[in-house]
């Protein structure tokens, strides 16, 4: 099945700054690539998907890219807010109907 | 409420005892997954209903757990002869989506946790 690596494990930035979540995936057939956020104790929420017929996806603050020849894609935060703190997930569909997530990103933004 | 309603909560239960988890998806959503979060962990994919079929069981880790979905609606997963290593937050979602994690959103409930003592 689809093996999703997602570094780093935690992350800390100042209020402002940029953030960078790295995810590398093994099956070059896969296809869709979503980010989910799961503050603490909440449910985890889709906050931004790209498809492998782009290279870049931007809503806001928050991009996602993909190279689907290196087979990575990364979820990058510009200007980041207190609010932006939790944990992040990048994910990629196995074969089957599973989406494969991975391990997480604690990110934390101090003021 | 519209979202994906899970119970109970919270539920602690001895070693060995058996243990049934319920999801409620969002009225329409042909796609149920149930996933197991254990602490500081990713998101372990357990088992995918489309309608009340189950074309994949993969990730089932044993044969100690099952799962079901009547009326193409809600879905319950049983744990028998609970152990300790199956302590964790076991998540539900649905999605409108029939083909599958690769074609669309997944919306998940705020999940059960399972405490077993």
């Amino acid at each position: 099945g689809e093996n999703v690596e997602q570094h780093p494990s935690t992350l800390s930035v100042q209020e402002g700054d940029s953030a960078v979540i790295k995810c590398t995936y093994s099956d070059s057939a896969s296809n869709y690539f979503p980010w989910y956020k799961q503050e603490l104790g909440k449910r985890p929420q889709l906050i931004i998907d790209i498809r492998s017929n782009v290279g870049e996806k931007k809503d806001q603050r928050i991009a996602v890219t993909l190279n689907k020849t290196a087979k990575h894609f990364s979820l990058h935060i510009t200007e980041t807010q207190p609010e932006d703190s939790a944990v992040y997930f990048c994910a990629a569909p196995d074969p089957g109907y599973a989406l494969n997530f991975g391990k997480g990103t604690s990110l934390l933004v101090t003021p | 409420g519209a979202g994906v309603s899970q119970s109970p909560s919270n539920k602690v239960t001895e070693k060995g005892k058996d243990v049934e988890l319920r999801c409620d998806p969002i009225s329409g959503h042909t796609a149920l997954y149930w996933y197991r979060q254990s602490l500081g962990q990713g998101l372990e994919f357990l088992i995918y209903f489309q309608g009340n079929s189950a074309p994949d069981k993969s990730g089932l880790p044993s044969d100690r757990f099952s799962a079901e979905r009547t009326g193409g609606s809600v879905s319950t997963l049983t744990i028998q002869r609970t152990q300790q290593e199956d302590s964790a937050v076991y998540l539900c979602a649905s999605s409108p989506s029939a083909g599958g994690a690769g074609t669309g959103e997944l919306f998940f409930g705020e999940g059960s946790r399972l405490t077993v003592l």
